[in-house]
């Protein structure tokens, strides 16, 4: 099983609003990933986590809050977002140590109206 | 730094032809990993290959096939007897080991992706 999954799917949210994404794999990876894509752009690396801690920040707005309430599960928590962070978000998950590959989600398409 | 560049911004064929899409990267460490995704319209990078800096051996995988080439920094993919299902953005990603014992943590740096059309 090499499955990633991300809810939601799609979402909408206002500037005001306080929402979550979620994303879950039950690979036994113990490093798991956010990233952040626009359209018709590469992914970029947003956060990484490493045995539940926290490793690598890659400078993100505050408004973004990341998550990893256990091994299996991360979280994206979003509040007070501006429509220029309308993007595809995915998720990501691979072994902590060795040679390794990540395995994506399909990801949450975030539109901020 | 590291740097993925995929020249290749767009390229269509038609069912049945054979198709290499480019990657060429930089990277200052010994010690690296290069990947290949598919990304077809739902969204999810699939992943397609790893290969290790040390092992520049070649792979066929069915219709896919990967020549990795030190020398001139290259990644290449070809897929044979293309099909509309291969359809998709391709990425190549380059990994470099962070320094503990050469693990990869999946810190990617991508490529600018290959949009792939196959027509029937």
């Amino acid at each position: 099983d090499t499955e990633v999954t991300q809810t939601p799917k799609h979402l909408v949210m206002g500037m005001t609003n306080k929402k979550s994404l979620k994303c879950e794999q039950h690979m036994g990876h113990r490093a798991m990933y956010w990233y952040k894509q626009k359209a018709k752009k590469p992914p970029e690396l947003m956060f990484v986590y490493s045995y539940e801690k926290l490793s690598i920040n890659e400078s993100v707005p505050s408004r973004f809050s990341p998550e990893c309430p256990n091994s299996s599960l991360l979280n994206l928590h979003l509040h007070a977002l501006q429509p220029e962070d309308s993007a595809l978000y995915l998720c990501a998950s691979s072994q902590a140590r060795g040679y390794t590959e990540a395995f994506f989600g399909q990801g949450t398409r975030l539109t901020v109206v | 730094a590291q740097k993925v560049t995929q020249a290749q911004t767009e390229i269509s064929v038609v069912e049945k032809e054979d198709v290499t899409l480019d990657c060429v990267y930089e990277t200052r460490d010994t010690t690296y990993y290069l990947f290949w995704y598919k990304q077809p319209p739902s969204g999810e990078l699939v992943f397609l290959i790893r290969r290790n800096s040390f092992d520049e051996q070649n792979e066929i995988s069915g219709r896919y096939s990967w020549n990795f080439q030190k020398s001139t920094s290259s990644f290449n993919f070809t897929i044979t007897a293309s099909q509309v299902v291969d359809s998709a953005v391709y990425f190549c990603a380059l990994s470099e080991a962070n320094g503990r014992g050469g693990t990869s943590y999946g810190k990617l740096t991508f490529g600018q992706g290959t949009i792939l059309t196959v027509h029937p």
